[in-house]
């Protein structure tokens, strides 16, 4: 089973910042099969980005995604007050499996 | 537009089963995979199984193995996820979640449903 490790377990950011969220796979993902989902509270998680850097619909051009093999990040570039929430990876490469999630709290 | 819609929260008792439902509207049911995903309160997402509504065949992940069924009702768009053996580790919100068509990310999710199991 492919493991991911998520950090930092909580980033404390003002709106505004730029975010960066790392996502570490315990061994390479293929095809870049990474994906990222925000969840806030009370909520499902949506999709932000799959295939490692593309947007799922309707998601905002400030979310960005990049990396492969076995690291990769999640970039907000500005963050905005509705972006706080909790953010996980997950590969679906070789079954399906998340990461523990990283918080974003505003500072 | 798409929609999944979970059934509503059950308690049941320590080695209870309990049987959720996902009613899936906005697209061809058939034409793609629906997984089921755990969450613990405060706890992070743990990926169940799937199952192929056309064919009907699943994929469950091992920890859940014997404990865990996955079936479907084409005639009412309709997926479903039993589990069994209950036990207070299973106090979580279950959700399905469609499965893209041109990757395996999970691109729609129902609503969730909490299940408390209490003595």
């Amino acid at each position: 089973e492919i493991v991911l490790t998520q950090s930092p377990g909580t980033l404390s950011l003002s709106p505004g910042e730029r975010a960066t969220l790392s996502c570490r796979a315990s061994q390479s993902v293929s095809s870049s099969d990474l994906a990222w989902y925000q969840q806030k509270p009370g909520q499902a998680p949506r999709l932000l980005i799959y295939g490692a850097s593309s947007r799922a619909t309707g998601i905002p051009d400030r979310f960005s995604g990049s990396g492969s093999g076995t690291d990769f990040t999640l970039t907000i570039s500005r963050l905005e007050p509705e972006d706080f929430a909790v953010y996980y990876c997950q590969q679906y490469g070789s079954s399906w499996t998340f990461g523990q999630g990283t918080k974003m709290e505003i500072k | 537009q798409v929609q999944l819609v979970q059934s509503g929260a059950e308690v049941k008792k320590p080695g209870a089963s309990v049987k959720v439902s996902c009613k899936a509207s906005g697209y061809t049911f058939t034409g793609y995979h629906l997984h089921w995903v755990r969450q613990a309160p405060g706890q992070g997402l743990e990926w169940m199984g799937r199952i192929n509504p056309n064919s009907g065949g699943t994929e469950y992940a091992q920890k859940f193995q014997g404990r865990v069924t996955m079936t479907r009702d084409t005639s009412i768009s309709t997926a479903y996820m039993e589990l069994t053996r209950l036990t207070s580790d299973d106090i979580v919100v279950f959700y399905c979640a469609r499965e893209s068509w041109d990757d395996r990310s999970f691109d729609s999710w129902g609503q969730g449903t909490l299940v408390t199991v209490s003595s």
